[in-house]
């Protein structure tokens, strides 16, 4: 049981550049979320999917995509770097809502010049 | 608006003794609270939840608290050890709102041995 994967862990990026970020978990979850974590400011939610096929936004959604077109797969699209999205990004995932525990990844850490 | 705070200053404990970390809110009505630990370079790793009417949850070491009148929750670790050294966070669910927990930003705990 591999949990939640996250790839790839680094990543350095020219503005402007564009980048997908992938987040596979093999625990059946309907739910999956991308988070970004900055110093000082915790996890921000970014989008999140309820189910295979479903996406909606989080706290802070701006210059982020995001696509569940399989259960076990959420992808994070940046079309256009900016220095602003340096962060490191956690992919999670939990069986239900209220009062599920999230199971997260170890992080994809990216920095744009 | 909504926040929810934790003390964003180390604390830094002896081995041995009970750390106790806060976690304060306000403007949410979180039907849960949940504890994580976050090691460096790491994701985020479940530790305990705790609903709205439960006032303490206990797992070996660790003790959690909830005081839905004061808007706060109290994490405990008792006979802590180095190896409880480590970043905890708090996290709420809401009933209104997105279907997605919010996240404290986190006490840096440190055991001196």
């Amino acid at each position: 049981n591999a949990g939640v994967t996250q790839t790839p862990k680094f990543r350095v990026l020219k503005t402007g550049q564009s980048m997908t970020l992938l987040c596979a978990q093999d625990m059946n979850h309907e739910y999956m979320y991308w988070y970004r974590q900055d110093p000082g400011m915790g996890l921000r939610l970014i989008h999140y999917s309820v189910g295979e096929g479903t996406t909606a936004k989080g706290e802070v959604p701006d210059g982020y995509n995001v696509s569940r077109l399989k259960k076990q797969n959420f992808l994070l699209g940046l079309e256009s770097a900016a220095p602003s999205q340096t962060s490191v990004y956690f992919c999670a995932s939990s069986f239900g809502p209220l009062g599920s525990p999230l199971h997260f990844g170890n992080g994809t850490r990216l920095t744009v010049t | 608006s909504q926040k929810i705070e934790q003390n964003s200053e180390a604390l830094n404990i002896q081995e041995g003794k009970t750390a106790t970390l806060t976690c304060n809110y306000t403007n949410y009505s979180p039907a849960y609270l949940q504890w994580y630990r976050q090691d460096p370079g790491r994701g985020p790793v479940f530790l305990l939840l705790i609903r709205e009417n439960e006032k303490e949850k206990r797992k070996e070491r660790l003790k959690v608290t909830f005081d839905t009148t004061l808007k706060q929750s109290l994490f405990h670790i008792t006979a802590s050890q180095p190896a409880d050294s480590a970043t905890y966070l708090c996290a709420l669910d809401n009933y209104t709102g997105r279907r997605a927990l919010t996240f404290g930003s986190g006490t840096r705990l440190q055991v001196q041995p």
